[in-house]
C-alpha cells in the first residue's frame, strides 16, 4: 500500500527557530510537494520537486526553503519561524499519472 | 489568489440527502480535476476525478458533472451517509502536475 510519512504529527517551537519538516514516501514517485492547509483558503502550494536535488518554488515559497538530497526523502525548512507560519503542514508525493498521495499532516504551532 | 474556486464553505444535509459542491477556475490549459476527501486527522484522499474530454463521471454514490464552456465542475453525493461527514477539496492540474486546490468542504450529514 502506498505511504508517506510525515515524521511529526504535532510540533511546538518558538518564534525565531529554525524548524526541519521530514516527508519520506516508499512509491519510487519522481514527485514531491508540501502544502499548507489553513482554514478557509484550502492547499497551498509551497514547494515541489520533480527530481533529486531540483525543487521550484509554488504559490508562497517566501520564508521556506526544501530539500532533496534522496529521492524518498523530501524535507521543509522554515528558516527562521514566525507565528503567521502556525498552520498544518501536508506533503505529498506523485508518480508520473497526476494522482497525489498526501501524509497525514504536520500540526506546527509558533509561539 | 485562489485558480480554483469553491463553494459552499460549509453544508450540511439529513441522511440519504443529496450534497452538491461546486467548483469554478479560470486556466483553460487545467487539463485534469480531481476531488479529494479529508477526514479529520489524516491527509486528504482521491475520492474521483475527472478529464475535460467527458461531461460527468460517477463511482458509486459520487458523480463528478463537468461544463466545459461554463468552466465549471462540481461533486454529487447521492444518499449521503454519517460516514461522508468529511471536508471535501476540488483542485486542478495542467500537465506540470501542480495541483491548485479549492478552499474546501465541509460536509455534515446528521442521521
Amino acid at each position: 500500500d502506498v505511504k508517506v510519512t510525515q515524521s511529526s504529527r504535532y510540533l511546538v517551537k518558538r518564534t525565531g527557530e529554525k524548524v526541519f519538516l521530514e516527508c519520506v514516501q516508499d512509491m519510487d514517485h519522481e514527485n514531491m510537494f508540501w502544502y499548507r492547509q489553513d482554514p478557509g483558503l484550502g492547499l497551498r502550494l509551497i514547494y515541489f520537486s520533480y527530481d533529486v536535488k531540483m525543487k521550484e518554488k509554488g504559490d508562497i515559497p517566501e520564508g521556506y526553503s526544501v530539500s532533496r538530497e534522496k529521492k524518498e526523502r523530501f524535507s521543509l525548512i522554515l528558516e527562521s519561524a514566525s507565528t503567521n507560519q502556525t498552520s498544518m503542514y501536508l506533503c505529498a508525493s506523485r508518480p508520473s499519472l497526476p494522482r497525489a498521495f498526501f501524509g497525514q499532516g504536520t500540526r506546527l504551532t509558533v509561539v | 489568489q485562489q485558480q480554483v474556486k469553491q463553494s459552499p464553505q460549509s453544508l450540511i444535509v439529513q441522511k440519504g440527502g443529496i450534497s452538491i459542491i461546486n467548483c469554478a477556475y479560470e486556466n483553460t490549459a487545467f487539463d485534469y480535476f480531481p476531488w479529494y476527501q479529508q477526514f479529520p486527522g489524516k491527509g486528504p484522499a482521491l475520492l474521483i476525478a475527472i478529464r475535460p474530454d467527458v461531461s460527468e463521471k460517477k463511482e458509486g454514490r459520487f458523480t463528478i458533472s463537468f461544463n466545459k464552456s461554463a468552466k465549471q465542475f462540481s461533486l454529487h453525493i447521492m444518499d449521503s451517509q454519517p460516514g461522508d461527514s468529511a471536508t471535501y477539496f476540488c483542485a486542478a492540474s495542467r500537465n506540470d502536475y501542480k495541483l491548485s486546490f479549492g478552499a474546501g468542504t465541509t460536509v455534515t450529514v446528521r442521521a
